[in-house]
């Protein structure tokens, strides 16, 4: 059994198009995440939410609107997309954060192209 | 803000021990995890230090000292599986430990 399971694994999609990228977590975990992976390899936080509750927006442009319809499941639609959105979402997820382990559960990625 | 610094690349042979340093700024956190991940694939957790010390986890080591803003990770008997990118993160006090901070990476190359 996938413990984060996120749709599709690939995207490619012409500038301007919406898109959508869902994510699902079967450990009862209660902070789900989304993070961005650019081309550097660099993995940059983009939102944090804790059941179901957002409660980190790390200044990422309000094309991208998350959605936690319950607190194991966290979607991701974009609006209006450009080149420099291509990259490797990766949804995550862990139990009250990460200070108690420092672990998170990261899904296989997403990999979005924008032509 | 945090910045954590890794080197970009290390190369080393089959069998080996390697060491890869995170030197970080950071104005609090609740501890240092490493991650790894392999080309295409998920990032996976591998050790967390919540206090000073080493932290042993089979081939695997993590050391983290708060005073000298430094931590590593040393791997033993390297194998050409662990070839992959290895990442230090924290979680800033800022972030009530929910934005967990990644380093710039470090991809490893394990030759025979």
């Amino acid at each position: 059994d996938t413990a984060v399971s996120q749709t599709p694994k690939y995207l490619v999609t012409q500038m301007g198009n919406d898109k959508s990228i869902k994510c699902e977590q079967n450990l009862g975990h209660d902070t789900m995440y989304w993070y961005k992976q650019d081309s550097k390899k660099f993995l940059k936080i983009m939102f944090s939410y804790n059941n179901k509750e957002l409660i980190i927006n790390e200044t990422v442009p309000n094309r991208f609107s998350p959605k936690s319809p319950d607190k194991a499941h966290l979607n991701l639609h974009i609006n209006s997309l450009e080149l420099g959105d291509s990259a490797v979402y990766f949804c995550a997820s862990s139990q009250g954060g990460a200070t108690n382990t420092g672990e998170l559960f990261f899904g296989e990625g997403s990999r979005l192209t924008v032509l | 803000g945090q910045s954590l610094e890794q080197p970009s690349e290390v190369t080393a042979v089959e069998g080996a021990i390697v060491q890869i340093n995170c030197t970080y700024q950071t104005s609090g956190f609740y501890g240092l995890s490493w991650y790894q991940q392999h080309d295409g694939g998920a990032p996976t957790f591998l050790s967390y230090n919540a206090l000073d010390g080493l932290e042993e986890t089979g081939r695997f080591s993590s050391f983290l000292s708060r005073s000298d803003s430094y931590g590593y990770l040393l791997l033993q008997e390297l194998q050409m599986k662990d070839s992959a990118s290895y990442f230090c993160a924290v979680a800033p006090y800022t972030g009530g430990g929910n934005k967990l901070t990644f380093g710039t990476g470090t991809q490893l190359k394990v030759e025979l």
